[in-house]
């Protein structure tokens, strides 16, 4: 199965914009990977999915077109625009194998908190 | 609207049983998979296992098989997740999510908290 790595942590200033990048380890490139945001306190909630070639299927109910998503060989990438305080959250990334009765397992990267400076 | 309400918080000692709950509403129960995350005091999400409830065909990370029971009653719309003996370090938050292609749906998580 594949490990997610994500770094620890991001920072970005008010109204600017930041890029998380989610890296698949060698020989997964073509897995899809999930954003989930987790605001402070609060659990997670699904943001969007990401293959090689972008976005898969619709964004997260209320996610805000200032996300977007790319995907590149093994990276995984989640772009905010516009940087507002309520982005202030830890971001995951996660990846499955399988569905119905194939399905394997889930896998999550250790997670990126980002500060609104 | 979909939801997956989770039963509340619990203070155990180790050595203690505990099972903990997560009701969904809103939507057909058995047309989706439960899963079950672990999220220990300042870190990232751990997938533990998941369950469809229709048969009750479960799987479980390696790294939880045998450590923890998932199941399901979908004559009420519950999934559980138990375990018969607590150690401290299974002192974490526990979310439940609906799974189709992705986690779309959470609960607002159970706290576990294990302490002699």
């Amino acid at each position: 199965q594949p490990v997610l790595t994500q770094p620890p942590s991001a920072s970005a200033s008010l109204g600017a914009s930041v890029t998380l990048t989610c890296t698949l380890s060698s020989g997964y490139s073509k897995y899809k990977v999930d954003w989930y945001q987790q605001r402070p306190g609060k659990g997670p909630r699904f943001v969007m999915q990401v293959g090689s070639g972008g976005i898969v299927g619709s964004k997260g109910e209320g996610i805000p077109d200032r996300f977007s998503v790319l995907g590149s060989g093994l990276n995984r990438y989640l772009t905010i625009k516009n940087i507002q305080e309520e982005d202030e959250s830890d971001y995951h990334c996660g990846a499955d194998h399988g569905s119905g009765s194939n399905f394997a397992y889930v896998v999550f990267g250790g997670g990126t908190k980002l500060t609104v400076l | 609207e979909v939801q997956l309400v989770q039963s509340g918080a619990e203070v155990k000692k180790p050595g203690e049983s505990l099972k903990i709950s997560c009701q969904g509403s809103g939507y057909i129960f058995t047309d989706y998979w439960i899963g079950w995350v672990r999220q220990m005091p300042g870190k990232g999400l751990e997938w533990m296992g998941i369950i469809y409830p229709d048969d009750s065909d479960t799987r479980y990370s390696p790294s939880f098989q045998g450590q923890v029971t998932i199941s399901a009653d979908k004559s009420i719309n519950i999934a559980y997740l138990q375990w018969s003996s607590l150690k401290a370090s299974d002192t974490a938050m526990y979310y439940c999510a609906r799974r189709g292609l992705y986690f779309d749906s959470w609960g607002q998580g159970t706290q576990v908290t294990v302490s002699s």
